[in-house]
């Protein structure tokens, strides 16, 4: 099994541009959770899905974070447009319903 | 307001020797905790779920403890070597709602 796919692995954007990070979840795992990461806060549940359904993102921090999941297999976090205090490492999770969480390798973002 | 503190943000300590980690909790009633391991540029891994009504669970040289009472639970690694320095994060699950993640205790076993 390859895991929780994330890619990009590293991204460098400048403010104001829209930034796309994508993920693929172990497969049979219907639940998916987009989280971020800093020093200052820690890990942060941003959004999750149950069975591609979105049913908590009031961790999104505003209007410019949006995430989809189109099938089982993909999601995308988007931020539009992206500003400094964006960056930070965003990790995809994946799992059943109520188990442990298998967490993809994360995104490296940086916005100039 | 609710709240999981990880009483350190680093800890060092000698390589053999036991180190225990601290998650407490503040208004939260949770069904299970669990405990990962983070190595620098990856993403956390799952290494100890113990439940409410568990009051210990071991895996190798591993132990953790869950005091519903204290609001509390301990991380312990015995013979500690340096291989073991990675941040540890605490993790409540709360009903059906996600994990909810301490901030981490960053250990190094110094050899």
């Amino acid at each position: 099994d390859a895991g929780v796919i994330q890619s990009p692995r590293h991204e460098v954007t400048e403010m104001g541009q829209e930034v796309t990070l994508r993920c693929k979840p172990i497969s049979g795992h219907n639940s998916l959770f987009w989280y971020r990461q800093t020093m200052m806060r820690g890990l942060e549940l941003l959004i999750y899905f149950n069975n591609n359904v979105p049913i908590d993102d009031s961790g999104m921090p505003e209007d410019r974070f949006s995430a989809k999941m189109p099938n089982a297999s993909f999601s995308t976090l988007k931020i539009q447009p992206s500003e400094p205090r964006d960056s930070a490492v965003y990790f995809c999770a994946s799992n059943r319903v109520k188990e442990t969480q298998y967490f993809g390798p994360g995104t490296r973002l940086l916005v100039l | 307001s609710q709240k999981i503190e990880q009483n350190s943000e680093a800890l060092n300590i000698q390589e053999g020797k036991t180190a225990t980690l601290t998650c407490n909790y503040t208004n939260y009633s949770p069904a299970y905790l669990q405990w990962y391991r983070q190595d620098p540029g990856r993403g956390p891994v799952f290494l100890l779920l113990i439940r409410e009504n568990e009051k210990e669970k071991r895996k190798e040289r591993l132990k953790v403890t869950f005091d519903t009472t204290l609001k509390q639970s301990l991380f312990h690694i015995t013979a500690s070597q340096p291989a073991d320095s990675a941040t540890y994060l605490c993790a409540l699950a709360l009903g059906n709602t996600p994990l909810v993640f301490g901030k981490g205790t960053r250990l190094s076993v110094i050899a």
